[in-house]
Parts: C-alpha cells; sequence; structure tokens
C-alpha cells in the first residue's frame, strides 16, 4: 500500500449504531488529520494529531471520537449520530516542520451516510 | 465568513476553451496550496507557492502566488475533461501556523 488509506470506503448507519473508521499512513508523516466534507459546505477540520498527540479539536460533537495509536494510524469511532453527520470523511496526513508548508496528503475518503 | 475566498463557485465551460480561477483573502499566508478533488476521492495536492509574486507552471496549468501572499489565482490553458473536477486552495496563515481552506470552485469541461 502506498499513500494514505481508508476503510471503510462507503459505510450506511444506524442512529443507534456504533462503528469506526480507519485511516492509516503509508508516509512516514508525523501529523494526521480527520476532515468532514459536505456537500456545498467547505472542508471542515475536525481533529489534528502531532507526533500520537492530539493538538486540535474543532469543536467536534463528542458523538465523534479520535483515536491515534501511533503516528501511522488514526480512528474516528462513531456513536449516535445524527442524520446531519452524513457526509464524506476525509483523513490526512502531513510532514510537520517549523516553517513548513503543512501540506495535506488525503485518503480517498469515506462516504458516511446515517439513516 | 470565509478566510480563504475562491471565485467563481462554479465554472463550465467547453474543452479547449482557457480559465482562470481566484482565491483571495484579508489575510497575509506564507505559503499557499492547490489541490484537486475528483468524485469520490480525496484532494490531491497539485502545488505549494511560498514567495510573494511566484509563479509556477504544471503542464496546461498557471500557478500564482500575490505580491503580498494574500491572494493567488490558478490559469488552465486549452481545458481537458480531464480537469473536471473541484479545485481548492488552502493557507498556512503567517501568525498562527495554521491550514485554512477555501470553499472551493467546481469546474466542469465539456467535449
Amino acid at each position: 500500500e502506498t499513500g494514505v488509506t481508508q476503510t471503510p470506503r462507503h459505510l450506511v448507519m444506524g442512529m443507534t449504531n456504533k462503528k469506526s473508521l480507519k485511516c492509516e499512513q503509508h508516509l512516514g508523516h508525523n501529523a494526521m488529520y480527520w476532515y468532514k466534507q459536505s456537500a456545498k459546505k467547505p472542508l471542515e477540520l475536525m481533529f489534528v494529531y502531532n507526533f500520537k498527540e492530539q493538538t486540535e479539536n474543532n469543536s467536534v460533537p463528542s458523538r465523534f471520537s479520535p483515536e491515534c495509536p501511533n503516528s501511522s494510524h488514526l480512528f474516528l469511532h462513531l456513536h449516535t449520530l445524527q442524520p446531519e453527520d452524513s457526509a464524506l470523511y476525509l483523513c490526512a496526513s502531513s510532514q510537520l516542520t517549523a516553517g513548513g508548508s503543512y501540506e495535506q496528503y488525503f485518503g480517498p475518503g469515506t462516504r458516511l451516510t446515517v439513516t | 465568513t470565509q478566510l480563504l475566498e475562491q471565485s467563481p463557485q462554479f465554472l463550465s465551460i467547453q474543452e479547449g476553451e482557457n480559465l482562470t480561477v481566484y482565491c483571495n483573502s484579508s489575510s497575509v499566508f506564507s505559503s499557499l496550496q492547490w489541490y484537486r478533488q475528483e468524485p469520490g476521492e480525496g484532494p490531491v495536492l497539485l502545488v505549494t507557492v511560498v514567495t510573494g509574486g511566484e509563479v509556477k507552471k504544471l503542464k496546461r496549468l498557471t500557478f500564482q502566488f500575490g505580491d503580498a501572499r494574500k491572494d493567488s489565482s490558478l490559469h488552465i490553458t486549452a481545458a481537458q475533461t480531464g480537469d473536471t473536477g473541484l479545485y481548492l486552495c488552502a493557507g498556512v496563515m503567517e501568525y498562527g501556523n495554521k491550514l485554512v481552506f477555501g470553499a472551493g470552485t467546481i469546474l466542469r469541461v465539456k467535449s
């Protein structure tokens, strides 16, 4: 595998289900991100992990719970979601350096539908 | 209010035409990136510009960073159907080292 991979690619879940999204990066980067992309809305940054430590949480509801066991893997645990949470969830990685450009390498995304 | 305003929001053109999309802000950025996203996929980095006034070319795509590092443009010459997609600009804010994305320009190139 190369780049950033995400599984599953598609997920349909009920509002009472619990599911997890998985992301893996094969680029040796030190930072990983979760983004939400909804129709007709800009890309929304949800969480940032730098060397496995969460450095940013952009007021994301607690029904979304991230986990970063190491610098190559990132999970997003989902529970009791709402229909408005239906969106494309994108994972990205980057190599953070002082004065760097934060260039993002994205995975293909998980298309989530909450019924 | 978006920190990075992209225009137009949507552009539909015929194959062979030229086009320019814009990314504007009142804030200064230490660097700016352009991405292209095709349906069902994640955004793919096209280019990063870091110096005010910088121009970079990627085949038929020309990217320019404004002199004051507050704006950028992407010009496509002789558009092809394969250029269809969502074009996103993203900038690293000069103060705070925060990366922000614009809302994107949806480009449709018809054959």
